[in-house]
């Protein structure tokens, strides 16, 4: 089973909808964040949680809230979406806990394909 | 201003020769830095890492080096293998930053049969 699982895997919107992303992981870690692809710029960072009760923004931040639940559920929600949120978004979770002196590294989700009409 | 750039949105390599991925940075600050792989429908999977105090760190047929002075790190894969094609971002981070992950903007790799 995968650790880090996102739903929906697609959605298609309209303009103006609440729409909310699901994230649920059994790593055991207390990071998570929120990430949006888009061609030609990389993964960008929209929010990230450090632990239940820590919640920050990210890069790119406007037009989007959290919610974490639980250690292990993180939703990223869309108040009313629009066109330019078309994307790729994508959760992670990290240990901040150096793993053989490796760093801190973070683990992905299959993520959510997001279409705004 | 992209603090992660890699500046050539795909490269394609023969099989059995060497693939050279390039990354660069701007803030010196930078501390730890990612290699990610990404196919097609999947997350990005963690590759290889570096950290700031090595110059280089090999993984199997995988290579990064890191040159702090010119704020430049890249990944050599040899041999190139048809299923290594993928999307490559490259990430940095900071310590003084939480730990959070800047990334460049992905070069897609092809690699020939």
């Amino acid at each position: 089973d995968a650790d880090v699982t996102q739903t929906p895997r697609n959605r298609i919107t309209k303009t103006g909808k609440r729409i909310m992303l699901e994230c649920s992981q059994t790593k055991g870690h207390d990071r998570m964040y929120w990430y949006r692809q888009d061609p030609g710029l990389g993964l960008r960072l929209i929010y990230y949680s450090f632990d239940v009760k820590d919640i920050n923004k990210g890069e790119i931040s406007d037009g989007y809230s959290v919610s974490r639940q639980a250690q292990a559920k993180f939703s990223l929600s869309l108040e009313s979406a629009i066109p330019n949120q078309t994307a790729l978004y994508f959760c992670a979770t990290s240990d901040p806990l150096p793993s053989s002196g490796r760093g801190e590294t973070q683990y992905f989700g299959p993520g959510t394909r997001l279409l705004v009409l | 201003d992209q603090q992660v750039k890699q500046n050539s949105p795909s490269l394609s390599v023969q099989e059995g020769r060497i693939s050279i991925l390039n990354c660069d940075y701007t803030n010196s600050m930078f501390d730890y830095f990612l290699w990610y792989k990404k196919y097609p429908a999947e997350g990005p999977t963690f590759l290889i890492s570096i950290s700031s105090i090595k110059d280089k760190n090999e993984d199997g047929r995988f290579t990064v080096f890191l040159n702090k002075s010119a704020k430049h790190l890249s990944l050599h894969i040899v041999p190139s293998q048809p299923g290594d094609s993928a999307v490559y971002f490259c990430a940095a981070s900071a310590n003084n930053q939480g730990g959070k992950l800047i990334f460049g903007q992905g070069t897609e790799l092809s690699v020939k049969p």
